[in-house]
Formats: C-alpha cells, structure tokens, sequence
C-alpha cells in the first residue's frame, strides 16, 4: 500500500506565474487534506474534501487558490498569479472518515514552492 | 477556541538521553484527539500516536512513551535512550470532534537535536 503522494517536489516560479500541484492520496481514503507550512511554524489547514466534494475552505485561501478533486481520487491545488508570500511546503494529506482509523491523516511529503 | 502549545523551541541531547516533548492544548469541546507527528528533515509528517480524550491511559511504544493529563491539558512525549534517528522537528496537534471537517490544529514544533 502506498502512502500519499505529492508533486512536484520542489517548485521555482516567477511571481505572477500560476503553478499547480497535485496529490494522490492513499487509495481507500475518501477525505483529502491542503496544509500550507510556513518555516518555523505547523501546517495550517486550507481545505479538505470528501470524496469529489469540498466542504471546507480556510480564510488563508484566497481567491487565487483552487483545489479540485474530480473523480474523488488525486487532487490538484492551483495557484494563480503567485505572489512571494505564497512561498511554503504545501502539504496534502488523507484520511477515512470511518472505522477505527477515523480521523487519523496520513501526509504526503510536500511540495515546496519558491516564488521569486 | 482551540490551540496548541509547544512551549520548546528547540532541544539539543546527546544519544542515549532520555528527551520530553512538552505539549499543552485548548480546547471547549468534551471530546477531542490528540496527535503527535515526527517531521524529518525530507519533509514527510509521519503519524507517530492519536488519543482520544475519553482515554487518559498513558502509552508506550518501543522508546516513545506519551502522558496524557486532562487535568492540565497536557499530552508530553518521552523519547528514551534517543538516537541520531530521532532528530527531527515534533508536533503536538489537537482536532476537536465537532468539527465535522476533522482539520487538526499543529503546534508550532519542537525541534530535536540527538548529538553522537
């Protein structure tokens, strides 16, 4: 079984470029996690979803952010005219939303965005 | 509202010491989880342990022990005999059962230095 999966790793754009990155979660999961870490701090929740469906947005994501998760498997986060203060390990994570792993995510290991 | 503390910042110990992580945490909800993750230096949140708030019963797995105490919102974690293998950064998180999202709360971080 394969735990989450994130790319690119490592991503370097200009500001004002748009960048996207996606997640492929663990296979059984249905709900899918966006954190955004910042250095020195513990991710911060931006949204998840359950299955196809997003139920929750943070105020952390503005309106240049959109996630997408069409078929309820990976995910994509899209970042549209970046700024630098969107430079920050992305992390995406999985859980179920039953049974005794309830609530337990498991976490990709990011993508780190540089935004020059 | 909820919060996490992690009053440390950063720990230096030499191998073989035994280290403890301390954790304090906020919360208006009766039922909550407690986490604590391991962040290497690759980036990758690993789960190390969730407890639920009914469950106060201290646990021990291999050198990781965790103390959880409602009556002082605490859920401290002891490394004992540590190795270079430990080093990493630390993280007490919270997820509070009302919220149907199940988005976790981290803590700022502890990081952990093991020194051969």
């Amino acid at each position: 079984d394969t735990g989450v999966s994130q790319d690119p790793r490592h991503k370097i754009t200009k500001r004002g470029q748009n960048v996207t990155f996606r997640c492929d979660p663990i296979s059984e999961h249905n709900r899918l996690y966006w954190y955004r870490q910042t250095l020195g701090q513990g991710p911060e929740f931006l949204t998840y979803f359950q299955n196809e469906a997003q139920l929750e947005k943070s105020r952390l994501l503005s309106d240049r952010f959109s996630a997408e998760r069409p078929k309820g498997s990976f995910s994509t986060l899209e970042i549209q005219r970046t700024e630098q203060g969107d430079s920050a390990m992305y992390l995406c994570a999985s859980s179920l939303n039953s049974g005794l792993a309830k609530n337990i995510q498991y976490f990709g290991a990011g993508t780190r965005l540089s935004v020059l | 509202a909820q919060k996490v503390t992690q009053a440390q910042t950063e720990i230096s110990v030499v191998e073989k010491e035994d280290v403890t992580l301390d954790c304090v945490y906020e919360t208006r909800d009766t039922t909550y989880y407690l986490f604590w993750y391991k962040q290497p230096p690759s980036g990758e949140l690993v789960f190390l342990i969730r407890r639920n708030s009914f469950d106060e019963q201290n646990e021990i797995s291999g050198r990781y022990s965790w103390n959880f105490q409602k009556s002082t919102s605490s859920f401290n974690f002891t490394i004992t005999a540590s190795q270079v293998v430990d080093s990493a950064v630390y993280f007490c998180a919270l997820s509070e059962a009302g919220n149907r999202d199940d988005k976790i709360i981290f803590g700022k971080g502890t990081r952990l230095h093991i020194l051969p």
